[in-house]
């Protein structure tokens, strides 16, 4: 059964801890993403990932960090330099080289207590 | 500055109406053009690509593209009530590491009964 899947589905951080959302996809894709998402505010890239061992910060990466060690694999550290971290965290996946499209995984929905 | 625009809504349409979302974007050498579905606290789902001028249909769907006005657009045909959702319109850009989609913020589509 092939998709992406993210966990937890949610998360809860005390102020100053460093969190790791999990990203697995069974697709065979090169490319993979991470977004954030915020009531309003549609879908920021955080870190983009076209071949393994190698990223791409986006827009708003700072106070993030990832890895990309397997092809199956991006998982995401949020860290406690991340002043406003409670988001919902879209994780996606994509052929990469000629093909630009993207498809989701549910989500992982973040928050600071 | 690369901007995707979508007005926020809410569109409200009758059931079995015809439903237009708009979308503009800022980047002159876009090539690739996304539309997306989300359901209240689901990830997103993609509905439909367009590459060229014109229109493009799936089902319900039509999809518009023109360059020349930056404009893209989705027709959604005899509106359900399970068509209600938030649409996302994403737009390529290639960076030198490959690409990455911009997102607007999203139209509320409205579908009663």
């Amino acid at each position: 059964d092939g998709g992406i899947t993210q966990s937890p589905k949610y998360l809860f951080r005390k102020e100053g801890q460093n969190v790791t959302l999990s990203c697995e996809q069974n697709l065979n894709h090169d490319a993979m993403y991470w977004y954030r998402q915020d009531p309003g505010q549609g879908l920021r890239l955080i870190y983009y990932s076209q071949i393994v061992n190698d990223f791409q910060k986006g827009d708003i990466a700072e106070g993030y960090s990832v890895s990309r060690e397997k092809k199956e694999s991006f998982p995401l550290t949020v860290t406690s330099a991340q002043k406003n971290p409670t988001a919902f965290y879209l994780c996606a996946s994509g052929k990469g080289r000629d093909s630009d499209t993207q498809y989701f995984g549910p989500g992982t929905r973040l928050t600071v207590l | 500055q690369k901007e995707v625009e979508q007005n926020s809504g809410p569109l409200s349409v009758p059931e079995g109406a015809i439903a237009s979302l708009n979308c503009t974007y800022s980047d002159r050498v876009s090539q690739s053009f996304f539309w997306y579905r989300q359901y209240s606290g689901k990830s997103p789902e993609l509905i439909m690509s367009i590459y060229s001028n014109g229109d493009k249909e799936d089902g319900r769907f039509t999809a518009q593209l023109n360059k020349a006005s930056q404009y893209v657009s989705l027709l959604i045909r005899d509106s359900q009530p399970s068509d209600s959702a938030t649409y996302l319109c994403a737009v390529n850009w290639n960076s030198n590491s490959g690409y990455a989609l911009n997102f607007g913020k999203g139209t509320s589509l409205l579908v009663t009964p």
